[in-house]
């Protein structure tokens, strides 16, 4: 079946740090990829994604590309901000109307001033 | 703004209890998802509704919790009796419309069974 695998955290940085979260997924078919962000204390929300082969979802400084060719979609960032704290999920969803997603473990990161 | 709501945002209870757990999705999403998380065991997939009728309930333990959409703009999620290991925090998502693979979830309900 589908899944979804993503690097363990905890993940710790210092303050403008380069960011980078792995993910990788199997899945049969064309998914569509995400990333959703969870804040201390709030449900998940969307954070970016990506339809098709070599598009790049990007959203407040964060960017990923949907790599085909190695079933990537790792989540960057040039410089980390101590509000970048949260948990991050990798996902993906079948583009057959479905609806439902499958997520990663979630990756906690923790930026320090 | 529309959003997902959840009620109660904060439940204690004691084993044995009923709990019921209320959700609005987003007014003309027509699918709506439970979830479970807890530091064990991640982000769980408990059940999912399209249209008000159930797609997909096999995460969810049957004998004790029960999930309905009595109407396009109300889902419930309860658990009777409920059990200190039922502890978690409960969300609700909903998906439809335009975005239509994008899930949008409400705050949480924090269940606490003593």
């Amino acid at each position: 079946g589908d899944s979804v695998t993503q690097m363990e955290g905890p993940v710790t940085l210092s303050e403008e740090a380069f960011l980078t979260i792995n993910c990788t997924y199997t899945a049969t078919g064309y998914p569509s990829l995400f990333w959703y962000v969870q804040y201390p204390g709030e449900g998940l929300q969307l954070l970016l994604k990506a339809t098709k082969a070599d598009d790049k979802g990007s959203n407040k400084g964060f960017e990923a590309t949907y790599r085909k060719e190695t079933t990537s979609f790792h989540l960057e960032k040039g410089s980390v901000q101590v509000s970048d704290s949260a948990v991050y999920f990798c996902a993906l969803s079948a583009n057959t109307g479905g609806f439902k997603t499958i997520f990663g473990a979630g990756t906690r990161l923790f930026v320090k001033a | 703004d529309a959003r997902v709501t959840q009620t109660p945002r904060h439940k204690v209870t004691e084993m044995g209890q009923e709990v019921t757990m209320r959700c609005q999705p987003i007014l003309g999403h027509n699918t709506v998802f439970w979830y479970r998380q807890t530091m064990m065991q991640g982000l769980e997939l408990l059940a999912y509704f399209r249209n008000r009728a159930p797609l997909d309930d096999s995460g969810m333990p049957k004998d004790r919790f029960s999930a309905e959409m009595p109407d396009a703009t109300l889902a419930t999620l309860k658990i009777q009796p409920s059990e200190p290991r039922d502890s978690a925090v409960y969300f609700c998502a909903s998906a439809g419309g335009q975005a239509y693979n994008e899930q949008f979830f409400g705050p949480g309900t924090r269940l606490t069974v003593l």
